[in-house]
C-alpha cells in the first residue's frame, strides 16, 4: 500500500523557518517525481514545487521561489520541504504527493494527508 | 504567468450529468488533470491527460480538452460525488510551472 506521511508543521513566527518532511512507503521512492502542493484555509489548491528523482531536475512557483528549497534523499525514501522567510500568507495545509514519471512536472497520483503550517505572530 | 479559471459552483440533480470546466488560453495545447477533493480530505486524481482515469475512477467520469477549455464529465452523478473539483495544467515558459484553477464545488441536488 503507497503512503505518504508529512512532519514538521506548526506555529512559526513571520520571518521564520521551517523544515516539513514526507516520509513514504509502499513503492520505490528512487524511481518517482515528488511534489509538493499547499491549500490555504478555505481556498483552492497551490502547487509549490517539484523535484526529479535524481534531483537533478527542481522547480518552484513564483510565490516561493528563493525562500523554500525542495530536496529528497532516496535512501531514505523521503522528501523535504526547507521554508525560510516565511509570510502570514504561507499559511496552509501542505501536502506531499507522488508524480506520476520520473521527470518532474507530471500529475499527482497519491497524497500524504497533509500537514498544517501556520505563520503568525 | 499563466492563468487558470474555473466555476465556483455547479449544482445538479442525482442521475444527470454534471459538467466542470476549466479555462486558459490555449488550454487545448496542454495537458489537463482533474483532482477530487471531499472536505477534510487529501485530493484524488481522477482524470490525467485530458481523459485517462486512474484505476479505480469510475467510467462515469470522463475529460476532454480543445481551444481554451477542457471539461470534466460526471455522468449519473452520485451523491458521493459532491466534493471539490480542481483542474490543472503544467505551462512552461523558462521552467515547468504547475497551475491549478481554483476550483469547483459540485453540489448534488
Amino acid at each position: 500500500e503507497v503512503q505518504l506521511v508529512e512532519s514538521g508543521g506548526g506555529l512559526v513566527r513571520p520571518g521564520g523557518s521551517l523544515t516539513l518532511s514526507c516520509a513514504v512507503s509502499g513503492f520505490t521512492f528512487s524511481s518517482y517525481s515528488m511534489n509538493w502542493v499547499r491549500q490555504a484555509p478555505g481556498k483552492g489548491l497551490e502547487w509549490v514545487s517539484s523535484i526529479s528523482t535524481s534531483s537533478s531536475y527542481i522547480y518552484y512557483g513564483d510565490s516561493v521561489k528563493g525562500r523554500f528549497t525542495i530536496s529528497r534523499d532516496n535512501a531514505k525514501n523521503s522528501l523535504y520541504l526547507q521554508m525560510n522567510s516565511l509570510r502570514v500568507e504561507d499559511t496552509a495545509v501542505y501536502y506531499c504527493a507522488r508524480g506520476t514519471a520520473a521527470v518532474a512536472g507530471t500529475p499527482s497520483d497519491y497524497w500524504g494527508q497533509g500537514t498544517l503550517v501556520t505563520v503568525s505572530s | 504567468s499563466y492563468v487558470v479559471t474555473q466555476p465556483p459552483s455547479v449544482s445538479v440533480a442525482p442521475g444527470q450529468t454534471a459538467r466542470i470546466t476549466c479555462g486558459g488560453n490555449y488550454i487545448g495545447s496542454k495537458s489537463v488533470h482533474w483532482y477530487q477533493q471531499k472536505p477534510g480530505q487529501a485530493p484524488v486524481l481522477v482524470i490525467l491527460y485530458d481523459n485517462d482515469r486512474p484505476s479505480g475512477i469510475p467510467e462515469r467520469f470522463s475529460g476532454s480538452n480543445s481551444g481554451n477549455t477542457a471539461t470534466l464529465t460526471i455522468s449519473r452523478v452520485e451523491a458521493g460525488d459532491e466534493a471539490d473539483y480542481h483542474c490543472q495544467v503544467w505551462h512552461t515558459s523558462s521552467a515547468p510551472l504547475g497551475v491549478f484553477g481554483g476550483g469547483t464545488k459540485l453540489t448534488v441536488l
